[in-house]
């Protein structure tokens, strides 16, 4: 069984489009996350959410929206993609804030 | 954000070998330090997870020390194999605002 799930696996797309990745994890946790990794290879944190408390790191731009229907799910909105945009983007979670997090597979975004 | 230095950025081992390397973080407002393996093409699995000034962990050949008074970390590799090749990456945090992580050593194990 999958622990941490992300779909798409790879998403083409124009610029300017909507897209989502949808992020379910198994495990029960209580703490979800996003992550991107950029073109040098850095992950950086871009959310997350925990008790319908979502916490937002302060240079993501407002085109990027999570969603979490339910204490399993945490998805990600993207509106009006941009070039920049095209990176591999991974959910997480861990089963409180201070735990080891469970990664995803992740999902690699080009944006054209 | 925390700043966050790894290094040496990249190393070569031989197979057999011992190896270490460092992460280095503020010292103010510590929660944790986590050490995470990311192997090419595959997601960044934890290793460690420290909180106390002095933890030692250890799983396996490899094992982990954590000071934080003076923010450093080591991570160590005992016997090196070529299964441990992989990008070794640390990062301080985990809590609520989620895991600031260093740009990695990259570990070459060479056969």
């Amino acid at each position: 069984d999958t622990a941490v799930s992300q779909t798409p696996k790879y998403l083409v797309t124009q610029m300017g489009n909507d897209k989502s990745i949808k992020c379910e994890q198994n495990l029960g946790h209580d703490t979800m996350y996003w992550y991107k990794q950029d073109s040098k290879k850095f992950l950086k944190i871009m959310f997350s959410y925990n008790n319908k408390e979502l916490i937002i790191n302060e240079t993501v731009p407002n085109r990027f929206s999570p969603k979490s229907p339910d204490k399993a799910h945490l998805n990600l909105h993207i509106n009006s993609l941009e070039l920049g945009d095209s990176a591999v983007y991974f959910c997480a979670s861990s089963l409180v804030a201070y735990n080891e997090q469970f990664f995803g597979p992740g999902t690699r975004l080009t944006v054209l | 954000i925390l700043n966050v230095e790894q290094s040496p950025q990249s190393l070569h081992v031989q197979e057999g070998d011992s190896t270490n390397f460092t992460c280095s973080f503020p010292s103010s407002n510590f929660y944790a330090l986590h050490w995470y393996r990311w192997e090419t093409a595959k997601s960044p699995e934890a290793l460690f997870v420290m909180t106390l000034n002095g933890d030692e962990k250890k799983k396996g050949r490899i094992s982990a020390t954590l000071n934080t008074k003076e923010g450093y970390s080591y991570l160590y590799i005992k016997g090196s194999q070529p299964e441990d090749s992989a990008t070794y990456l640390c990062a301080p945090g985990g809590g609520a605002d989620g895991l600031t992580f260093g740009k990695g050593t990259h570990l070459i194990i060479q056969p």
